[in-house]
């Protein structure tokens, strides 16, 4: 089944210890990227890959790190969480289209992880 | 600067009237995708309709339908027949794929049907 699995779905954390949200997708797409939504606020982009050694921020990278060592895997890496990170992550992934964009394709959303950082 | 803008945080409509929720965006692009995508109570986001800047014609699929509009920088949804399996966060979205490949998503409208 072509998914988007991320790791941990829930998570509990205490301010300062770090973290990772692993992200892995079976579709070969080139395309990954991370939001956080809260409320009131929508869906916020973190930062997002276009290839493999390729990634960029998006509109709220602070606080956050991200690695594209293989097409298929996309961690979100908290090196010192704080309770303004509290929220719930997306990852998602599309394929690139030839001439265009990879922003520009649809995306499939991994079932989301929310952490809280006490 | 690039915006999109549901200004309808919050819907509620009884099953079977019809809804449109609105879709504002601002880009200075004459490339651009638009989305639209559903977030049901189970809290997953699934894919609607894309839609390019070159293409205007409004799309119908079953009780959804879309209604862009290039004039007024709309992109709106319309349920007909609304159902309580319609309830969800609709999240409208936009790209501009010869800038960059950042995907900016309005805020959401949380859309309630009532039996």
């Amino acid at each position: 089944e072509a998914q988007v699995t991320q790791n941990p779905r829930y998570l509990i954390t205490v301010t300062g210890k770090k973290l990772t949200v692993t992200c892995s997708q079976n579709m070969n797409h080139e395309y990954m990227s991370w939001y956080r939504q809260d409320p009131g606020l929508g869906l916020r982009q973190i930062y997002y890959s276009m290839n493999v050694e390729v990634t960029d921020k998006g509109d709220v990278p602070e606080g956050y790190k991200v690695s594209r060592k293989e097409k298929r895997n996309f961690p979100l890496i908290l090196e010192s969480p704080s309770p303004n990170q509290t929220s719930l992550y997306f990852c998602a992934s599309s394929p690139a289209v030839e001439g265009v964009g990879s922003g520009a394709n649809v995306l499939t959303f991994g079932a989301g992880s929310r952490l809280t950082v006490l | 600067a690039q915006k999109v803008t549901q200004a309808q945080t919050e819907i509620s409509v009884v099953e079977k009237e019809d809804v449109t929720l609105d879709c504002v965006y601002e880009t200075r692009d004459t490339t651009y995708y638009l989305f639209w995508y559903k977030q049901p109570p189970s809290g997953e986001l699934v894919f609607l309709i894309r839609r390019n800047s070159f293409d205007e014609q409004n799309e119908i699929s079953g009780r959804y339908s879309w209604n862009f509009q290039k004039s007024t920088s709309s992109f709106n949804f319309t349920i007909t027949a609304s159902q309580v399996v319609d309830s969800a966060v609709y999240f409208c979205a936009l790209t501009m794929p010869y800038r960059d490949d950042k995907i900016i998503f309005g805020k959401g409208t949380r859309l309630h049907i009532l039996p």
